[in-house]
């Protein structure tokens, strides 16, 4: 069963449009919550970690938000560039397994046209 | 620069054959991770090693096995390929767990034939 859910799955946008990513979850007991960058073809790079009830964190223009008793985080993009285009990936650490096990979401595919 | 390197990038392979993907870090990580990719779905871990000369089962170990012959180094084995293990591969390694932040490859793309 997916514990991970993103939302949209994917995402067009114009330039210098914000933009924002939904992800759910139901891993229990959750430890945190890590939004990752993907660009085709290319590996995974964190762009923040989420840990507290009612996180928030500022990556230049990339900002979040955790509600954990939802079980809900949101990833903000303002001001998109062509090269925000890449599928962002939300990641939630389960704190109830010894190695601390992550279950991944499938990914918001968003695409940043001119 | 630290980072974690994965070869080959791109494999055809035919069923029935032997596999072998490479992983280094120069992390200096102790931990390493095997996950794949499969289009439409999350990643799924499928072997992991803390400690060089030991590996343990992921959640999706079947048909695979992994080596850690060093800190560096980590390897994914598959002896009989097969169709369903058409999936780009990633590996990653951090310096412990939970919190810890796993760094990643480029992943290697395979195709079974």
């Amino acid at each position: 069963k997916t514990q991970v859910e993103q939302s949209p799955q994917s995402l067009v946008v114009r330039q210098g449009e914000n933009c924002v990513l939904q992800c759910n979850y139901s891993v229990t007991p959750d430890n945190h919550l890590r939004w990752f960058k993907q660009d085709t073809g290319k590996g995974l790079v964190s762009l923040t970690v989420l840990v507290h009830e009612n996180d928030k964190t500022s990556n230049g223009r990339y900002s979040a938000t955790l509600d954990k008793d939802a079980k809900h985080s949101t990833l903000h993009i303002t001001a998109t560039l062509l090269d925000d285009t890449a599928t962002y990936i939300c990641v939630v650490g389960d704190r109830g397994s010894a190695l601390g096990r992550l279950h991944f979401g499938a990914g918001t595919q968003l695409i940043v046209i001119p | 620069e630290a980072a974690v390197t994965q070869s080959p990038r791109s494999k055809v392979a035919v069923t029935g054959g032997k596999v072998t993907l490479s992983c280094h870090q120069t992390n200096n990580h102790d931990y390493m991770y095997w996950y794949r990719q499969d289009t439409g779905h999350g990643l799924r871990l499928i072997h992991y090693s803390y400690v060089a000369d030991s590996t343990e089962k992921g959640d999706i170990p079947d048909g695979y096995k992994a080596s850690r012959p060093s800190q560096e180094n980590f390897s994914l084995i598959l002896e009989l390929a097969s169709l369903s293990q058409t999936a780009v591969y990633f590996c990653a390694s951090s310096e412990g767990h939970n919190y810890a932040e796993q760094f990643f490859g480029p992943g290697t793309r395979l195709t079974v034939l």
